[in-house]
């Protein structure tokens, strides 16, 4: 069946500018995920949904960085005002529940560049 | 706070001799252990996981890994190497607490020299 897929595969944007990155989860995933890999360094955590409601944000950097998933389904990760520090590739992950045990499978990633 | 350590960014081999990559981690709570593989401009794909049971864990394409609570290990082996391993490999660690988030080492870049 059909992965999670990511949209757009990279975004090129100014200093300043608003970016919004999209993400569909596989078909009937309770959970999905957000991770921020900035080159050379694994995924680092952003935010954590169960259903419809963001169980944990504590990895968002500041108050510019904001995600909704207002169906349970499609996720959106929402940067205001970007900076070149913004600069990177956003993953996100599904799992079909909220288990600990349970495997997150990643999208291809959205890579953002921020001139 | 977890931590994950790779020992070693880089790790070159011959094809055909043993892939051995390193995992250690930091935890005060049972963990939940993941290896994934990431070849270039791909998403992640899960190797194997450890959640209970059995320490020595077997996962796709040849690869297991052992769990060794005492040495806060999980590290990674293969015993023959093949061209298609080339890719950047990563452990990652999630407690057994209420967070459901991974924590990810940095990574190991596997070279496979013919």
């Amino acid at each position: 069946g059909a992965g999670v897929s990511q949209t757009p595969s990279n975004k090129v944007t100014e200093k300043g500018k608003y970016v919004e990155l999209r993400c569909d989860p596989i078909s009937g995933h309770t959970a999905l995920y957000w991770y921020r890999q900035s080159l050379g360094q694994g995924p680092e955590f952003l935010i954590y949904f169960q259903g419809t409601g963001a169980a944990d944000d504590s990895g968002l950097p500041n108050d510019r960085f904001f995600a909704v998933r207002p169906e349970g389904s499609v996720s959106t990760l929402k940067i205001q005002r970007t900076e070149r520090g913004d600069s990177a590739v956003y993953l996100c992950a599904s799992s079909l529940t909220f288990e600990r045990t349970d495997t997150q499978y990643f999208g291809p990633g959205t890579r953002l560049t921020v001139l | 706070a977890q931590s994950v350590t790779q020992l070693g960014s880089h790790v070159s081999v011959s094809e055909g001799a043993l892939v051995l990559l390193r995992c250690n981690y930091s935890s005060s709570v049972p963990p939940y252990l993941f290896w994934y593989v990431q070849y270039p401009n791909q998403g992640l794909q899960l190797l194997l996981k450890y959640t209970t049971g059995a320490t020595l864990v077997k996962g796709i394409n040849g690869f297991e890994a052992e769990f060794k609570k005492s040495e806060t290990s999980f590290h990674l082996t293969k015993p023959s190497a093949h061209m298609s391993d080339a890719a950047e490999y990563f452990c990652a660690v999630r407690m057994d607490t209420g967070r459901r988030a991974l924590t990810f080492g940095s990574g190991t870049r596997l070279q496979v020299q013919p």
